[in-house]
């Protein structure tokens, strides 16, 4: 069946940087967008952004700009989510989240698959 | 950037009640509005990718409904299993972004 599975709990320093990966299976990796989407504690859901994982392309939310990177490698069928110059607001569970369409202008389309979610913890 | 606002923030409600969730978007939307149900300590689940496309598995007893800037999600009548934040969210290919909600809690009263 259809899973995405992400990397385990992080805990980081200000400052610092974390990779959370995540793992497809079940269909075929390069044919849908990955969206990113984090989740602070007792808070909404917050959209981070895309990446083709066919192409590589990229897309991210004004807020991210500058400090996220998405990846992908398509021989593991894995995203990659890094963020840069981690401060204590970036504490929260960090979801992916696979498209529904798998049409190359589905780029923003909802979502019908998620990541059980990684939480990372900023703290000094 | 089209923002999406929820009321109310909680619902607090009884088994079998009607709940009746709106989510109202900032200018109207041409693409899609979508609602997810997440349950504490679990990822959010898709319940519908449009106003008229339920996701497989969602009981008839949720229904969408509206256009342009006002949509609503009714549960007729609640179940146990229904209590729980409920998120609309919408999506743009350009500019590419894609916005949700701020959430509404489904409580029991």
């Amino acid at each position: 069946q259809v899973q995405l599975v992400q990397s385990g709990a992080e805990v980081k320093k200000p400052g610092a940087s974390v990779r959370v990966s995540c793992r497809a299976s079940g269909y075929t990796f390069i044919a849908y967008y990955i969206h990113w989407v984090r989740q602070a504690p007792g808070r909404g859901l917050e959209w981070m952004g895309w990446i083709k994982p066919k192409s590589g392309d990229t897309n991210y939310a004004q807020k991210f700009q500058g400090r996220v990177t998405m990846t992908r490698d398509t021989s593991f069928s894995t995203a990659y989510l890094e963020l840069t110059r981690l401060r204590s607001d970036d504490t929260a569970v960090y979801y992916c989240a696979k498209v529904h369409c798998s049409s190359s202008s589905c780029s923003s389309d909802p979502f019908d698959m998620w990541g059980q979610g990684t939480m990372v913890t900023v703290s000094s | 950037e089209i923002m999406l606002t929820q009321s109310p923030a909680t619902l607090s409600l009884s088994p079998g009640e009607r709940a009746t969730l709106s989510c109202r978007a900032s200018q109207s939307i041409s693409s899609y509005l979508a609602w997810y149900q997440q349950k504490p300590g679990q990822a959010p689940r898709i319940l519908f990718y449009d106003v008229s496309n339920r996701a497989p598995g969602i009981p008839a007893r949720f229904s969408v409904s509206g256009s342009g800037t006002d949509f609503t999600l009714t549960i007729s009548s609640l179940e146990p299993e229904d209590f729980a934040v409920y998120y609309c969210q919408q999506g743009s290919n350009w500019p590419p972004a894609l916005t949700f909600g701020g959430g509404t809690k489904v409580e029991i009263k």
